[in-house]
Parts: C-alpha cells; sequence; structure tokens
C-alpha cells in the first residue's frame, strides 16, 4: 500500500525556520496537503496543492513540493505552533488516500 | 455555520461490529459537491483514512480496512455511517467524520478534509 514518511519529530528555537518534509512515490503528481494537530484538536489544514494557505492560516506557513518530497515550512516558528503536522495525499491512481506518519514540532 | 457531529457507542467488544453515526447541521450532504470521508486515530498515534462516500453512494476505501468497512449515506437525515466489523484492541480510536470537496477530475473522487467534527472516541474491550 501507498505510504508517505515524515521525520518523527523536528525541533527549533522561537523565530528560527522549521521545515518538515514527507515523502511518496506518487508527490510528483499528485498534490500534498499538510495538517496541523494541536493537543486534544481536531487537525486543520495550513497549506493545500502544495503550497495554497487557506485564510486565516499565518503568512510564515509555506509549502512547496519538487519531485518525491514535499515541504511545509514555517518561517520564525512561534511557540503557539508546536503541534503534530501531518501531511495527506493520494496514490498514483487516486483511488486511495494517505496521511504520513506524523512530525511533532517542537518550538522552545 | 457547518458543524459535524459523530456519535455511536463508546465501548464495542472484541469480534463484534463498531457502528457510527456522521451528523450534519448547517449544510446539506445531498450535493455533489462533497464526499464525507472518516478518519481514525488510535490514542497517541497518527491519522490513518478509512473511507470515503458520496450523496450518491460512490465509495473509496483504505485497502487495509476494505472487507471490514461499510460507509452509508442517509440523506433523509443528513448523516453518514460507518460499520466496521470484527472490531480488536487495535480498533481502539478516535474516529473523525469530515468533507471532502469534490475533486473536479474526469472521475469524481473526494478531495482533502477540509472540515472535520470534533471525533467520537471507542474503545474495542471485552
Amino acid at each position: 500500500s501507498y505510504e508517505l514518511t515524515q521525520p518523527p519529530s523536528v525541533s527549533v528555537s522561537p523565530g528560527q525556520t522549521a521545515r518538515i518534509t514527507c515523502s511518496g512515490d506518487a508527490l510528483p503528481k499528485k498534490y500534498a496537503y499538510w495538517y496541523q494537530q494541536k493537543s486534544g484538536q481536531a487537525p486543520v489544514v495550513v497549506i493545500y496543492e502544495d503550497s495554497n494557505r487557506p485564510s486565516g492560516i499565518p503568512e510564515r506557513f509555506s509549502g512547496s513540493s519538487s519531485g518525491t518530497v514535499a515541504t511545509l515550512t514555517i518561517s520564525g516558528a512561534q511557540v503557539e505552533d508546536e503541534a503534530d503536522y501531518y501531511c495527506y495525499s493520494t496514490d498514483t491512481s487516486g483511488n486511495h488516500r494517505v496521511f504520513g506518519g506524523g512530525t511533532k514540532l517542537t518550538v522552545l | 455555520q457547518l458543524q459535524l457531529q459523530e456519535s455511536g457507542p463508546g465501548l464495542v467488544k472484541p469480534s463484534e461490529t463498531l457502528s457510527l453515526m456522521c451528523t450534519v447541521s448547517g449544510g446539506s450532504i445531498s450535493s455533489s459537491s462533497y464526499y464525507w470521508g472518516w478518519i481514525r486515530q488510535p490514542p497517541g498515534m497518527g491519522l490513518e483514512w478509512i473511507g470515503s462516500i458520496s450523496y450518491s453512494g460512490s465509495t473509496f476505501y483504505n485497502p487495509s480496512l476494505r472487507s471490514r468497512v461499510t460507509l452509508s449515506v442517509g440523506t433523509s437525515k443528513n448523516q453518514i455511517s460507518l460499520n466496521l466489523t470484527s472490531v480488536t484492541a487495535a480498533d481502539t480510536a478516535l474516529y473523525y467524520c469530515a468533507r471532502q470537496p469534490t475533486t473536479l477530475t474526469t472521475t469524481p473522487r473526494p478531495g482533502f478534509p477540509d472540515f472535520w467534527g470534533q471525533g467520537a472516541l471507542v474503545t474495542v474491550s471485552s
């Protein structure tokens, strides 16, 4: 079955840039989406279609995709950005959806 | 204002069937613009897509769960239901329902979950 691979954890100091990667064989042809999940809350999409930011999401969140790797970048990470981040995409057939394993972002 | 509310038994015995309902308010599920999906999250673990269904009954299932999962739509009550058979402790999780805009491809498919319920915790235990 199709898999998306993320690092388990990323740690940065406040104000630094955090980068979280997501690897998948279908990403050259399929969009990546990024979700932020804070403790005890439902996930919220922060990036859709590789690089688009929904209204209400701070500009410090950006996304990119190149080849088989999609990247979520948080420029000038804030303490309130501490959360689990998940990428989401589909396999090449478009029939199956999958989440990455998640990355715990620590900002301190 | 759109709201999704998951409901169902919080405790299910091993080998039995887990049944959950998602009630949609503030919007209609009878629209070709959306699919409606289920996603689960075991305690302390990551997200797993279970499956998605359109108002017309078109379904997409996670291959790893396909043999045990059935999704259905109750348009008269604006509800989507999930049935998962032969459950084990590994099915203990927080179960979310979510709205998924239909992708504009040659074959309509569920897009990314853009709106989520708060989830329902289901524990499988005797």
